[in-house]
């Protein structure tokens, strides 16, 4: 009954590869995001969806690229993958995509991508 | 270029006894104010959020200050519990931001 899963939890992988990263949400929510946590452990933004519909877009290369097949899952995947990439990705969801009230965000456990 | 700052990487406090986490921010577009908490393998999880128009909230141990003039707001958590022991994000989000900017965290341990 987990609200935002996230698979696989680590990704161990050389650089050049492709990788995909999963996440489903069962909480019924519009809006759905990926945050990267950096070596300065602050959260940033990458990506947002709301109802399958890119929302937010942030600075992120174009090696990432996010994929909404319905609005329970936003998957994300990685071209070329660099060492800089190794990170932890973090999946979320909220109900509205106005910030405030309807903001409040149910994250995922993680992925901890580690690129050698 | 960092928007939110958690000046503290990290703070010890004995059990019943107090926690403040600080938070600094520097755009005065930011109106909504949360805190999240973060337990090791986890993803974070929203503790207590404030909007511009309060300068306090309060739920059970845990109570969110904004001080708008000085952009800054702090959570306290009275009395402590070891179980409070995990890394605790501001995050701040506004009209028509659709995210929420983090800082990057204070971990708490609250010992025994």
């Amino acid at each position: 009954d987990t609200a935002v899963s996230q698979t696989p939890k680590y990704l161990v992988t050389q650089m050049g590869n492709d990788k995909s990263i999963k996440c489903e949400q069962n909480l019924g929510h519009d809006t759905m995001y990926w945050y990267k946590q950096d070596s300065k452990k602050f959260l940033k933004i990458m990506f947002s969806y709301n109802n399958k519909e890119l929302i937010i877009n942030e600075t992120v290369p174009n090696r990432f690229s996010p994929k909404s097949p319905d609005k329970a899952h936003l998957n994300l995947h990685i071209n070329s993958l660099e060492l800089g990439d190794s990170a932890v990705y973090f999946c979320a969801s909220s109900r509205g995509l106005a910030g405030g009230i309807t903001d409040t965000q149910y994250f995922g456990p993680g992925t901890r991508l580690t690129v050698l | 270029d960092q928007q939110v700052k958690q000046n503290s990487p990290s703070l010890s406090v004995q059990e019943g006894r107090i926690s403040i986490l600080n938070c600094d921010y520097t755009n005065s577009m930011f109106d909504y104010f949360l805190w999240y908490k973060k337990y090791p393998a986890e993803g974070p999880t929203f503790l207590i959020s404030i909007s511009s128009i309060k300068d306090k909230n309060e739920d059970g141990r845990f109570t969110v200050f904004l001080n708008k003039s000085a952009k800054h707001l702090s959570l306290h958590i009275v009395p402590s519990q070891p179980g409070d022991s995990a890394v605790y994000f501001c995050a701040l989000t506004g009209t028509g931001r659709r995210a929420l900017t983090f800082g990057s965290g204070t971990r708490l341990q609250v010992q025994p």
